[in-house]
């Protein structure tokens, strides 16, 4: 079946650190996948996309590259702010024509950084 | 373009009460998904309507929830004789059919005492 796992947290940096969240997945075919955020009290919000091998996604400074031959998708930014805490989640969207194209989710990382 | 709203946003209930809430999503999305969040963990499908037309259901989803979408815009999930294992965050989302992402609304947060 479809799975996605990612990093354990909870993780905590300081600012200006750099950070990575390791997200590998389990998927027939050639799924979607994505990073979405979730700002405390607020939904998801899509943060990054990519829908094909070695196609690599970027937004607000962080980026994913996915990567067919490790099936991996690990979210990284050069230089973290307070801002950017939140909790991250991977996600993948099957590739099965005419399903539901829901999404399955990794259980999140908490990302928690200090000025 | 107001986004994905749901109500309410907070739900406190006793056991073996029945519960309802609503997702209105964004308008023209054709696609509306219903999933569960618990503690700690990521969200997980429940169901999803095409318009009007549930076309799948999570084995989650077990014969307690009836979810509904009747002209194809609004939905709403009800929850008879609530359980305490049903404490949990219940996402909305939406897009359209032809593609484009889903866009989530802000949750429904539900506790069972």
């Amino acid at each position: 079946g479809n799975s996605v796992t990612q990093m354990e947290g909870p993780v905590t940096l300081s600012e200006e650190a750099f950070l990575t969240i390791n997200c590998t997945y389990t998927a027939t075919g050639y799924p979607s996948l994505f990073w979405y955020v979730q700002y405390p009290g607020e939904g998801l919000q899509l943060l990054l996309k990519a829908t094909k091998a070695d196609d690599k996604g970027s937004n607000k400074g962080f980026e994913a590259t996915y990567r067919k031959e490790t099936t991996s998708f690990h979210l990284e930014k050069g230089s973290v702010q307070v801002s950017d805490s939140a909790v991250y989640f991977c996600a993948l969207k099957p590739t099965n024509q005419g399903g539901s194209e829901k999404l399955v989710f990794g259980k999140g990382t908490k990302l928690t950084v200090n000025p | 373009d107001t986004g994905v709203s749901q109500d309410p946003r907070h739900k406190i209930t006793k056991r073996g009460q029945n519960v309802t809430f609503r997702c209105d999503p964004i308008s023209e999305h054709n696609r509306l998904y219903w999933y569960r969040q618990t503690l700690g963990q990521g969200p997980e499908f429940l169901t999803y309507f095409q318009n009007e037309a549930q076309l799948e259901k999570s084995r989650l989803l077990s014969d307690r929830f009836s979810a509904e979408r009747p002209k194809g815009s609004f939905s709403t999930l009800e929850i008879q004789r609530t359980e305490q294992g049903d404490s949990a965050m219940y996402l909305c989302a939406s897009r359209k059919w032809q593609g484009g992402e889903q866009y989530f609304g802000p949750g429904t947060r539900l506790t069972v005492t």
